[in-house]
């Protein structure tokens, strides 16, 4: 079946720049989303790229798609204590009838 | 708006009891879904219903059942719990499967312990 991956934890420190990568599997995907889960509350989009994008900037977000090697990342800017969260990574997967296919979760911890 | 509102935030539950989890979107959405979410495994999906009159199973859809009862409401119910189903349960919706360039809009979730 596809499949996303994400590593489950990363640690930056507040001011730096942190990058979260994704693998996917599904070619076929018209739409990859980036999600951010504080603790106790839901999903909540944060930015999608569209499958024919190389890169999208949405202020202190870039978003990154390598389609050859089917590779997404999420860079914050500047990062921010309140910046730490779950971050997952979603593709639309046409060989799953269009339904968005979720990564693990990346859980981001930002030190002062 | 209030977008996606799951009902109840937190149960415990017995082991063989039953309990439904209720889920209403007022985005006049067509697509809904539950998921749960485990750690280290991401969001799995148990049920989806992609318009109104249609439901269909997703990757772990046993021990569940779903009801769509309009459009604007999609309920989840367990009929003999267990353990394995204690895991944080979100509603979504969205205009379509697909998603598009909205994605899928989530619940603040329903916490269930199973004891």
């Amino acid at each position: 079946g596809e499949d996303v991956e994400q590593s489950l934890f990363l640690s930056v420190r507040e001011g730096d720049s942190s990058v979260i990568n994704c693998t996917y599997t599904d070619s076929s995907s018209t739409y990859l989303y980036w999600y951010k889960q504080e603790p106790g509350a839901g999903l909540q989009l944060l930015t999608y790229i569209f499958s024919n994008m190389d890169m999208k900037q949405d202020q202190r977000l870039t978003v990154l798609l390598n389609k050859k090697d089917k590779h997404l990342s999420l860079r914050i800017a500047d990062t921010q204590t309140g910046d730490s969260a779950i971050y997952f990574c979603a593709e639309s997967s046409y060989n799953q009838g269009g339904k968005l296919i979720f990564g693990q979760g990346t859980e981001l911890s930002v030190k002062p | 708006n209030a977008g996606v509102t799951q009902t109840p935030k937190f149960q415990v539950l017995k082991t063989g009891q039953s309990m439904t989890l209720q889920c209403a979107q007022d985005m006049n959405h067509n697509s809904m879904y539950w998921y749960r979410q485990d750690p280290g495994m991401g969001l799995r999906l148990i049920y989806y219903s992609a318009s109104e009159g249609t439901t269909d199973k997703g990757e772990v859809p046993n021990g569940y059942n779903v009801s769509r009862l309009n459009k604007r409401e999609f309920s989840l119910r367990l009929e003999s719990a267990a353990p394995s189903q204690t895991s944080v349960y979100f509603c979504a919706s969205s205009e379509a499967v697909g998603g598009g360039f909205d994605g899928y809009t989530f619940g603040s979730g329903t916490r269930l312990t199973v004891v």
